[in-house]
């Protein structure tokens, strides 16, 4: 089983759609968790770290569900810009090691 | 946004050259990284500094050889490549370990010939 998993997509969601990506992971004593975008050929910008009780920030909500080891990323009202590949992060406890998924890709059409 | 700088952005090199690449960050932070990102991977994590000091060495081949003069530069010393390390090779730096969210350079995407 891979350490993070994500559904690769892609999702082709029409503009003001909402759309949800979940991500797995399975070392269970993971502390920090982020969501990352990535546009094509550059690098991985923040997104926003997923708190324990879920946070949101504009239009994107975070959620962790530590029973069933995954975290998901909610975008509502989507916008042409948010069209990118989401990569799920994953830090062990304690350590400097980042787990990175795949990413999921989102396209959003007009 | 200038955070972590990167150079060059885009290298070419033959399999008996040597090249390095270089990072930078402007953030005050303790720790760096070097990632390799290769098409349809996720980003596999090379090296870790913290406070200039090599915490973690992902079991990397030695024609990689990275560098950390001080907390807010560091290299990454390039030989006899193969054309398989053909990749985007980003910089990432962090306040410190664990909770703390990584900031990423634009990468230096790399070709080997």
């Amino acid at each position: 089983r891979k350490e993070v998993e994500q559904d690769p997509g892609p999702f082709n969601v029409p503009e003001g759609a909402t759309v949800a990506f979940n991500c797995t992971y399975s070392n269970s004593a993971s502390q920090s968790f982020f969501w990352y975008r990535q546009d094509c050929r550059k690098e991985p910008k923040l997104l926003m770290s997923v708190y324990s009780s879920g946070n949101e920030d504009g239009r994107f909500t975070a959620q962790l569900n530590r029973a069933s080891q995954y975290i998901s990323l909610l975008i509502r009202d989507s916008k042409l810009s948010d069209s990118a590949t989401y990569l799920c992060v994953v830090n062990e406890a304690g350590t400097y090691k980042y787990i990175f998924g795949t990413g999921t890709r989102l396209k959003v059409l007009a | 946004e200038t955070g972590v700088t990167q150079t060059p952005r885009h290298l070419v090199m033959g399999m008996t050259n040597k090249k390095s690449l270089k990072c930078e960050q402007h953030l005050g932070h303790n720790a760096m990284y070097w990632y390799k990102q290769s098409a349809k991977k996720p980003l596999e994590l090379m090296f870790v500094y913290n406070f200039k000091e090599q915490t973690e060495n992902n079991s990397v081949p030695s024609r990689f050889s990275p560098e950390c003069p001080n907390s807010s530069h560091l290299f990454l010393h390039l030989h006899t490549l193969q054309p398989e390390d053909s990749a985007l090779y980003l910089c990432a730096s962090s306040q410190d370990q664990g909770d703390y969210e990584q900031y990423f350079g634009p990468g230096t995407r790399l070709t080997v010939t």
